[in-house]
Parts: structure tokens; sequence; C-alpha cells
């Protein structure tokens, strides 16, 4: 599984309110990303982490902030969440020497 | 703008049958395509292909790419129930600062007994 964790696992939350939400990775990996993914219109990115303090935007970054202070940690924030952000969000990883990205297990998160 | 278009959307199968799902990209700074299986949660990773023309294997799937039409067949044959996921297709371009997937929508595969 690559050694990576999300949490929450499951959130419910109301329009307006910020949410966090936490990858955790074991094995020392550069790279991370998050992407959300909705019926229709498959994996999207978000944003992504080529190491620590180093992040970039991807294709949907609007309304999203991310922040990497360790190489374990990705937090991805939706500062003032929204019904659109409605989705459930994984967490990959590039394993080093393979570019292959690799998965975590996934955050279900609802806007109220 | 990169694009991955996955045919068909959605596919019916008995088992035993064999089908072939398709890929085809349009990407700047193509790195590799690759090949992943869904089934309720996270994706799982398949295949990598980066070479033209070499087939790769993985007991009853098979994968190969072609860089001069741009465009990837996954083929599954002899198929199981077990195989009923969505199937996604990506491809990886490089960038100054890390590699990027930009995904297709997926082919729903279904196998019936």
């Amino acid at each position: 599984d690559a050694g990576i964790t999300q949490s929450p696992r499951h959130k419910v939350t109301e329009t307006g309110t910020p949410v966090t939400l936490r990858c955790h990775q074991t094995e020392n990996h550069r790279y991370m990303y998050w992407y959300r993914q909705d019926p229709g219109h498959g994996l999207r990115l978000i944003h992504y982490s080529y190491g620590v303090k180093d992040t970039d935007k991807g294709e949907v970054s609007d309304g999203y902030s991310v922040s990497r202070s360790k190489t374990e940690d990705f937090l991805l924030t939706l500062e003032s969440a929204t019904s659109s952000q409605t989705s459930v969000y994984f967490c990959a990883i590039n394993i080093r020497g393979t570019d292959t990205q690799y998965f975590g297990p996934g955050t279900r998160l609802t806007v109220l | 703008e990169d694009k991955v278009v996955q045919s068909p959307l959605s596919l019916v199968v008995h088992e035993g049958d064999t089908v072939t799902l398709n890929c085809s990209y349009e990407v700047t700074n193509f790195r590799s395509l690759l090949w992943y299986k869904q089934e309720k949660k996270a994706p799982t990773f398949l295949f990598m292909l980066t070479s033209s023309g070499i087939e790769k294997k993985s007991g009853r799937l098979s994968s190969i790419l072609d860089k001069k039409e741009l465009f990837s067949i996954l083929n599954i044959t002899a198929t199981q129930t077990g195989d009923s996921a969505v199937y996604l297709c990506a491809v990886e371009k490089s960038t100054g600062t890390a590699s990027k997937l930009t995904f297709g929508t997926g082919t729903r595969l279904q196998v019936t007994l």
C-alpha cells in the first residue's frame, strides 16, 4: 500500500467551514499529490509537492491550499468549503525511481 | 490542453470473454502511459508503458502503447467476475518540478456469470 494513510476517511461539514485533510507517508518519498475524483471527470490534480515547503498548483487548485512542513505530511485545506467541493480526495506519492504514482485510501468529503 | 480519452465508457461481458479497452491521448512532454484498476476504493497500479510496440503482460492482462498514433490498449483475456472494476488510463508528463498525471474518465467493466 506504499505506506500512505489519509485522515479523516469520511467527513461531513457545512458550507463556509474550514476543512483540512491530511496525507501521511512513512517512506520518505519526495513527491506527493492531491487529487479529487468526481463522476464524469475522473481524477483531477489539485496541488502537488516536490519537497518540504515546495508546492505547486494542479488543474483544479481554486479554493484549495496545501502545506508541507515535513516530508511525511502533506495537508490539503479548504479555507471555506463549498458544496462543489463535495468529492472523494486521494493523496498519491511517487515512488523514487519508478515514476509510478501510488494512491492512498481516499477521503470522502461531503459539504452540506 | 492535455487530453486523455477512454473508450468505451462502459462494457458488460460474460465471464470468459476477452475485452479490449482503449485510451487515446494528446499531451505535451509525454513521459509514460499508466493503467490503473479501481474497485470502489483507491486506484491500484497495473502497468506503465514508455516505449512503443513493447507489450507488457501480467497474467491475463496485457497492454501496448503506440506513440506514433497516440493510443494504448489494455486487453483482458478469459475475464472473471473479479475483473469487474473501472479501468483508468493516465498519461504522465514532465514539468520543471515534478511529473504529473492526466487521467481519462475511465472504462467501467462489468463481468457477469
